[in-house]
């Protein structure tokens, strides 16, 4: 069994580009989230992915966007990067479901935006 | 909305000494509340959720619902505990279960 994996570990980007950040689900699970942590803040919900359909969102813009591959693996998007988007970018993977399933969180992608 | 508050970004400790780690929320269902750590280096991790009112590490965290707290606590402080300690509310959207963070406490224990 194999933990959540995130690619690349970090990247610079400037400002008005777009960025794409990959995510490989542990085995055996079929939902996805993705957060966002700004320096000295927790982890804020970005969107969640379940059987490739997005089915929650957090208070973010359309600007940030995803995809959930039948594999289960993701991909977050984000277009016209603002300074602001330079965070950690972490993914987590369970069991989708009504109920609360454990997330297991990938070692995060690190994005600097300048 | 949920609110995760955790009032201290740092708490500082010799080993062997009790640990309180606070956490207040406010949420108007029924909370789910978890503490999540990271080590040094490593990623984040379930260190424990209250339905299980299992005892991880040493640690305990009790819901308190009249004081909205889910605060952790360790009688005695090892060097190893030191580590970054996020408190967090699950809530169920009505298609998605998200985490909602607080701002977390780094843990230092000294000798």
């Amino acid at each position: 069994e194999t933990g959540v994996t995130q690619s690349p570990t970090h990247l610079i980007k400037t400002r008005g580009q777009q960025v794409t950040l990959r995510c490989s689900s542990q085995s055996g699970h079929n939902t996805v989230s993705w957060y966002q942590q700004a320096l000295g803040q927790g982890p804020q919900f970005i969107f969640q992915y379940y059987r490739e359909e997005e089915n929650g969102r957090g208070n973010f813009p359309p600007r940030f966007s995803g995809l959930q591959f039948p594999n289960y693996s993701s991909e977050l998007n984000v277009n016209a990067l603002e300074l602001d988007d330079s965070a950690l970018y972490l993914c987590a993977s369970s069991l989708g479901g009504r109920t609360y399933n454990e997330q297991f969180f990938g070692p995060g992608t690190r994005l600097t935006v300048l | 909305a949920q609110r995760v508050t955790q009032p201290e970004k740092l708490l500082s400790v010799f080993k062997g000494a009790p640990v309180e780690l606070k956490c207040n929320y406010s949420y108007s269902g029924s909370p789910e509340l978890f503490w999540y750590v990271q080590y040094s280096r490593q990623r984040l991790q379930l260190l424990l959720r209250h339905i299980s009112r299992e005892s991880i590490k040493g640690f305990t965290a009790d819901l308190n619902k009249g004081e909205t707290s889910f605060h952790l606590k360790k009688p005695f402080a090892q060097e190893e505990d030191s580590a970054m300690y996020y408190c967090a509310l699950s809530a169920y959207t009505g298609t998605a279960s998200k985490l909602t963070f607080g701002t977390g406490t780094r843990l230092q224990v000294t000798l």
